[in-house]
């Protein structure tokens, strides 16, 4: 019944290591997006998917690479993982109309050794 | 493009006191401002919203009040209780489907 998921919760993994997180939602939105929290608990906009295209990349290294097979589901790839990588990944979505109410999901603890 | 402030960083009351928190932002086009609150290790979870054709919102034990000539919004808690600590951002964006911008955060301790 969760209305967005993502997997995995936590994971550990070596410097230069490459490694995905999944994200799904069942609301039925348009729009997906992927946020980082860093250790200041920052959050900070990383892209911005409506119905499986790419709306907005905010700075973001090449390292990053979305992929949405579909408008319930958006993945988040990274290559070459680096030290500064480590943080919490919150995947979201929206509807397209009315109140823009983002929801998350739980979150994925990313740490980088 | 936008930029949300917030402040204060950290607020500590007593339990059935009031906290504030206030935010401002740059961009005259956002016209929606939602507050989520996140507890330790969760998710960031809505608690209150408001759309810019509205000065005030109120539910139970929230409020929040925006002033868009100002370009400023808070959040109001009244009757706090030790359930209310946690971290709460304020956020702005426009239409619908858009990503949202987030405050840096207030990690608001209520003790009892």
């Amino acid at each position: 019944d969760t209305a967005v998921s993502q997997t995995p919760k936590y994971l550990v993994t070596q410097m230069g290591n490459d490694k995905s997180i999944k994200c799904e939602q069942n609301l039925g939105h348009d729009t997906m997006y992927w946020y980082k929290q860093d250790s200041k608990k920052f959050l900070k906009i990383m892209f911005s998917y409506n119905n499986k295209e790419l709306i907005i990349n905010e700075t973001v290294p090449n390292r990053f690479s979305p992929k949405s097979p579909d408008k319930a589901h958006l993945n988040l790839h990274i290559n070459s993982l680096e030290l500064g990588d480590s943080a919490v990944y919150f995947c979201a979505s929206s509807p397209q109309k009315g109140r823009n109410i983002q929801y998350f999901g739980a979150g994925t603890r990313l740490s980088v050794l | 493009g936008e930029n949300v402030e917030q402040h204060p960083s950290t607020l500590s009351v007593q339990e059935g006191d009031s906290a504030v928190i206030k935010c401002t932002y740059s961009d005259s086009a956002s016209n929606y401002f939602p507050w989520y609150k996140q507890e330790l290790g969760k998710r960031p979870q809505l608690i209150i919203d408001i759309r810019s054709n509205v000065g005030e919102k109120k539910d139970q034990r929230i409020a929040v009040t925006l002033n868009k000539t100002a370009k400023h919004f808070s959040l109001h808690i009244t009757e706090t209780q030790p359930e209310d600590s946690a971290v709460y951002f304020c956020a702005a964006s426009m239409r619908a489907g858009t990503a949202l911008i987030f405050g840096k955060g207030t990690t608001l301790s209520v003790s009892s």
